[in-house]
């Protein structure tokens, strides 16, 4: 089981089209972290996310951390093939274990 | 660039051979990182230096060993490894090793066990 679940695994969608991607986990943790990886690159941070309830906005990127801190939301709108990458979340929850990442929700935008 | 160079970029060596994965990184942090990419599963924490002493050892089997001479530096040397082992190495670093810490990845080591 891992601590931290991201769905869905895998979206394709079209130029133009809105998508949110999801980070859940049954614990809650002191903040959240988002970071997009494009092939042949390592990951490289979004944003980070502490209070519950925050948004956060980074252009087309708009970012949730969930009241109770144990999930967050990645909305995107009008996506653009500049998107595409795998989009993983990652943290450390509150009962101090090791920072961890979720799975990763791959995502392809078709010009 | 994101600050945090890895060197080499692919390796492939045989299950006997004896390597070393090099990270560099030029931003003036404090803490550095090793993690496995797998095809199949998420980024696995395996080794964390802060002000280069050794703070996290998740488990990792000793046929990696690391090492850091310098808040600059961090290597990963590989002996005796297994196919499982294939994988891609990515090397972080942070300015403090506060778990709240933004990490900035190199582009990673892309091994293969033959």
């Amino acid at each position: 089981t891992q601590l931290l679940e991201q769905s869905p695994q895998f979206l394709s969608i079209q130029e133009g089209e809105n998508l949110t991607v999801y980070c859940n986990s049954s614990s809650v943790f002191s903040s959240l972290q988002w970071y997009r990886q494009e092939p042949g690159e390592g990951p490289v941070l979004l944003v980070t996310v502490v209070t519950g309830g925050e948004v956060k906005k980074l252009k087309r990127l708009t970012f949730q951390f969930g009241d109770a801190r144990k999930d967050s939301s990645l909305h995107i709108t009008a996506a653009q093939p500049g998107d595409t990458g795998l989009y993983l979340c990652a943290g450390a929850p509150d009962y101090g274990q090791n920072f961890v990442f979720g799975p990763g929700t791959r995502l392809s935008v078709l010009p | 660039e994101t600050g945090v160079t890895q060197t080499p970029r692919h390796l492939v060596m045989g299950m006997t051979n004896k390597k070393s994965l090099k990270c560099e990184q030029h931003l003036g942090h404090n803490a550095m990182y090793w993690y496995k990419q797998s095809a199949k599963k998420p980024l696995e924490l395996m080794f964390v230096y802060s002000l280069e002493e050794r703070v996290e050892n998740n488990s990792v089997p000793s046929r990696f060993s690391p090492e850091c001479p310098n808040s600059s530096h961090l290597f990963l040397h590989l002996h005796t490894l297994q196919p499982e082992d294939s994988a891609l190495y990515l090397c972080a670093s942070s300015r403090e090793g506060g778990i709240h810490q933004p990490q900035h990845f190199g582009d990673g080591t892309r091994l293969s066990i033959l």
